[in-house]
């Protein structure tokens, strides 16, 4: 069975700060990673995955097979960031999300 | 690029109704999902099409759930009867032919659906 852990459901920081959204997995196979953002009022999309190893809009997540964790950071966030984040797994030909977590970047 | 369509946006029913959701990928996506998101949770795949046939519906119950996409591009689900517990976010998503490796799913805006 695949499994996705994000472990806090809401997530407050001054702009400015850095910010780290935690994200486990549990997968018996060789995992790839997503994470998902939706903004308010739009439409769910994709922000980064493991694979291409890229930095989109400042974040990065690195995958730690040891850990089984992807977390994703930001060394600075800004308020645009504010939105709901889900890490996503897909195991299977299959995409199993995480529950989310809502990031407020206070001004 | 036109993104994926959904209809309706919002629907309210009575339990033990019946209710119908219209699915359009994005032109060219061969696979098609659909999600259950409830409230406070992820989206959950209900079932994935790969052009008209099902790859996956596993978690779709099947005693009340159908969909179809019977021409490989347009696709609907259905719930009869619903129940209380059905109330959710139903989200479609489309992509191209995973290749073996990593892709991105485009999601439509979804339906709420409100069972009372």
């Amino acid at each position: 069975a695949q499994r996705v852990t994000q472990p806090e459901k809401l997530l407050s920081v001054f702009k400015g700060a850095p910010v780290e959204l935690k994200c486990n997995y549990s997968y018996s196979g060789s995992p790839e990673l997503f994470w998902y953002v939706q903004y308010s009022r739009q439409r769910l999309q994709l922000l980064l995955r493991h694979i291409s190893r890229e930095s989109i809009k400042g974040f990065t997540a690195d995958l730690n097979k040891g850990e089984t964790s992807f977390h994703l950071k930001k060394p600075f966030a800004q308020e645009e960031d504010s939105a709901m984040y889900y890490c996503a797994l897909k195991g299977n030909y299959k995409l199993t999300f995480g529950k989310g977590t809502l990031l407020t970047v206070n001004p | 690029e036109a993104g994926v369509a959904q209809s309706p946006r919002y629907k309210i029913i009575e339990k033990r109704q019946s209710v119908a959701f219209w699915c359009n990928p994005i032109s060219g996506h061969a696979t098609l999902y659909w999600y259950q998101q409830i409230l406070g949770q992820g989206p959950k795949l209900l079932i994935q099409f790969q052009n008209n046939g099902v790859v996956d519906d596993s978690q779709l119950p099947k005693d009340r759930f159908s969909a179809e996409r019977l021409k490989g591009v347009d696709s609907t689900l259905k719930i009869q009867p619903a129940k209380l517990e059905d109330s959710a976010v139903y989200l479609c998503a489309s992509s191209q032919p995973g290749g073996g490796g990593a892709y991105e799913q485009y999601f439509g805006p979804g339906t709420r659906l409100t069972v009372t």
